[in-house]
């Protein structure tokens, strides 16, 4: 049971270049999230889904783009990368909407922006 | 504006021992409340969580505590063990919202042969 999957683990990028991180989940969750975490810091959530076709912001959504076009999969795409995107990546999954029901989370994808 | 607060950024423990983890929060709208633990280069691990309408869960050796009044939750690990060393977060999810957790900054728990 692999749960949360993300792809790639480390990444260097220029600034202005673009790439997707992945992520995808084997749980049937309906809810996906993810998070950015800074050096110090904890988790700050990016975008989250509630099911596919439904994405929405969360409170530090800008650079960043989100698709849901399944269950499983949940991609962050960053369009014109910048240093202050450096940071940990964390995508999570959860059964239910409610904090009743814990988040799984990734190992993480860890970006260096130069 | 940090809405949730973990005040202390590391904590030091003989094994065996009681640790003490503490978090309080400023948003009247949170109702639920997690733990998560964190070791390096892994992402966080749900350890234990509490509802608004109870006042203490416990799980093994660990407990939470709320104190809805102080708006304060402490995490007790009794006893310590070396391999509960990691980070741990306090989260909080606010009423009625698609499990939008909110982080507090962690604390690193050391807990010493």
């Amino acid at each position: 049971n692999a749960g949360v999957t993300q792809t790639p683990k480390f990444r260097i990028l220029k600034i202005g270049q673009s790439m997707t991180l992945q992520c995808t989940q084997d749980m049937n969750h309906n809810y996906m999230y993810w998070y950015r975490q800074d050096p110090g810091m904890g988790l700050k959530l990016i975008y989250y889904s509630v099911g596919a076709g439904i994405t929405d912001k969360g409170e530090v959504p800008n650079g960043y783009n989100v698709s849901r076009s399944t269950t499983e999969d949940f991609p962050l795409r960053l369009e014109l990368a910048a240093p202050s995107q450096t940071s940990v990546y964390f995508c999570a999954s959860s059964y239910a909407p409610r904090g009743n029901t814990e988040a799984f989370f990734g190992q993480g994808t860890r970006l260096t922006v130069v | 504006d940090q809405q949730v607060k973990q005040n202390s950024p590391s904590l030091s423990v003989q094994e065996g021992r009681i640790s003490i983890l503490n978090c309080d929060y400023t948003n009247s709208m949170f109702d639920y409340f997690l733990w998560y633990k964190k070791y390096p280069a892994e992402g966080p691990t749900f350890l234990i969580s509490i509802s608004s309408i109870k006042d203490k869960n416990e799980d093994g050796r660990f407990t939470v505590f709320l104190n809805k009044s102080a708006k304060h939750l402490s995490l007790h690990i009794v006893p310590s063990q070396p391999g509960d060393s990691a980070v741990y977060f306090c989260a909080a999810s606010p009423t009625g919202t698609a499990s939008k957790l909110t982080f507090g900054t962690g604390t690193r728990l050391q807990v010493m042969l």
